[in-house]
């Protein structure tokens, strides 16, 4: 069975630009979970979905948006880049809610100039 | 303050050796507690999950205890490998889903 996997591997944006990060998680999971994890700040929740549904959030601005598909393939939108934002993003799924074992893709490095 | 203390920071061992890394935490009330090992450039991988009722529980070389009375929880690891070598991650889960990470424990196993 393949792992979860996030698009792209890494990316490099300027301050103000949008962007959008891929997750597609292990077949038959319908849990997935964001995170961002910074040399500073270590691992910071984001948020979880299921069933297409945002089911726990954490404390981010409302810069940081994200969306489930039918397919329980996600996607995480950062608008209006800050340099700050510079991170990997981990995408984690598991069966059905975020209280079983996560599975964590490789993550995406985006750099902010 | 962070919710979750993590010790230590970094740690050297020869291989072969055990070692325990140590977690306390403030979260309340609580619903879950995990660790995770994360190798450089790779996402992290669960461990052990442990909810308020666990004392203990196991995973191949990887032992980790809980005491919910005291809020801490320690992670063991025997007869250490090379691949131990990563950064180990304690979250806490509270009832109402919210998560709090320690900073992590960077083991180093040195043959």
């Amino acid at each position: 069975k393949a792992g979860v996997t996030q698009t792209p591997r890494y990316l490099i944006k300027t301050r103000g630009q949008q962007v959008t990060l891929s997750c597609s998680p292990i077949s038959g999971h319908r849990s997935v979970s964001w995170y961002q994890q910074t040399p500073g700040q270590g691992l910071q929740f984001l948020f979880e979905y299921f069933s297409e549904t945002q089911r726990n959030k954490g404390n981010f601005p409302g810069r940081f948006s994200g969306r489930q598909f039918s397919n329980s393939r996600s996607e995480m939108n950062v608008s209006t880049l800050e340099l700050g934002d510079s991170a990997l993003y981990l995408c984690a799924s598991s069966l059905n809610t975020a209280e079983e074992t996560q599975y964590f893709g490789p993550g995406t490095r985006l750099l902010v100039l | 303050k962070n919710q979750v203390e993590q010790s230590p920071q970094s740690l050297i061992i020869l291989e072969g050796k055990n070692c325990t890394l140590q977690c306390n935490y403030t979260v309340s009330p609580f619903s879950n507690l995990r660790w995770y090992k994360q190798d450089t450039g790779r996402g992290p991988v669960s461990l052990t999950i442990m909810t308020f009722s666990e004392n203990t529980k196991s995973n191949g070389r990887y032992t980790a205890t809980l005491d919910a009375d005291t809020k801490q929880s320690s992670l063991h690891i025997t007869a250490s490998q090379l691949s131990d070598s990563a950064s180990y991650i304690c979250v806490v889960r509270s009832n109402d889903y919210k998560l709090s990470f320690g900073a992590g424990t960077t083991v180093t196993v040195r043959a």
